[in-house]
């Protein structure tokens, strides 16, 4: 299958800090990127669709202009999470798929703990 | 609305036991099921799907059938081994470029 890397995988900021998440497409060319967020022990929750090219479309109750998406080539999504608080530590999940693909190719994930 | 409910975990199996986690949706349209599975620490990996009613889907032992009658897609193992301790998500979705839908997890604990 395809290989859908993020980095960092972990990372650590103080509270009122911007932190950005990357979401690369490895070997294949990501037309579709998703990215969730999922909190300790509960299931995964979509954030945002991403369109390469266009303004990723957010879910309601997630806040754009807090968790800036940009989706500038096929093989690679951000996630920046501004002014970010403690209740933003999360577990975030980005996933793609492509052209060819009938499936959507999920990433490590990035643990964002906020101090 | 779509949604995906799975039973609650944690479960704890011996090795060899048989496993069973059970999985039902509501969805408008026909949508294709999916298993993933999560280790400790790393993202989620497929672990199987099905496209359409009565269909089975099947991996490294694992299988679920899709019973458009109830709704379901269980997950099945013969026979579980420490390896398999995880925590097991089942999703659908539409097409490739749709997000899927989670159900909760179910987390599984196999002891030796």
């Amino acid at each position: 299958g395809a290989v859908v890397s993020q980095h960092p995988s972990w990372v650590i900021c103080k509270s009122g800090t911007s932190v950005k998440i990357e979401c690369r497409s490895l070997d294949f060319q990501a037309t579709t990127m998703f990215w969730y967020r999922q909190f300790p022990k509960q299931s995964l929750m979509l954030m945002a669709t991403s369109n390469e090219g266009s303004k990723a479309t957010y879910e309601q109750g997630v806040e754009k202009d807090k968790f800036l998406i940009n989706h500038a080539s096929l093989t690679l999504s951000t996630l920046t999470v501004t002014s970010a608080h403690p209740e933003d530590s999360s577990f975030y999940i980005c996933s793609a798929t492509g052209f060819t693909y009938n499936e959507q190719f999920f990433g490590p994930g990035t643990r964002l703990t906020v101090l | 609305g779509n949604s995906v409910t799975q039973m609650e975990g944690p479960v704890t199996l011996s090795e060899e036991a048989f496993l069973t986690i059970n999985c039902t949706y509501t969805a408008t349209g026909y949508p294709s099921l999916f298993w993933y599975v999560q280790y400790p620490g790393e993202g989620l990996q497929l672990l199987l799907k099905a496209t359409k009613a009565d269909d089975k889907g099947s991996n490294k032992g694992f299988e679920a059938t899709y019973r458009k009658e109830t709704t379901s897609f269980h997950l099945e193992k013969g026979s579980v081994q420490v390896s398999d301790s995880a925590v097991y998500f089942c999703a659908l979705g539409f097409s490739e470029n749709t997000p899927l839908v989670f159900g909760k997890g179910t987390r599984l604990s196999v002891i030796a």
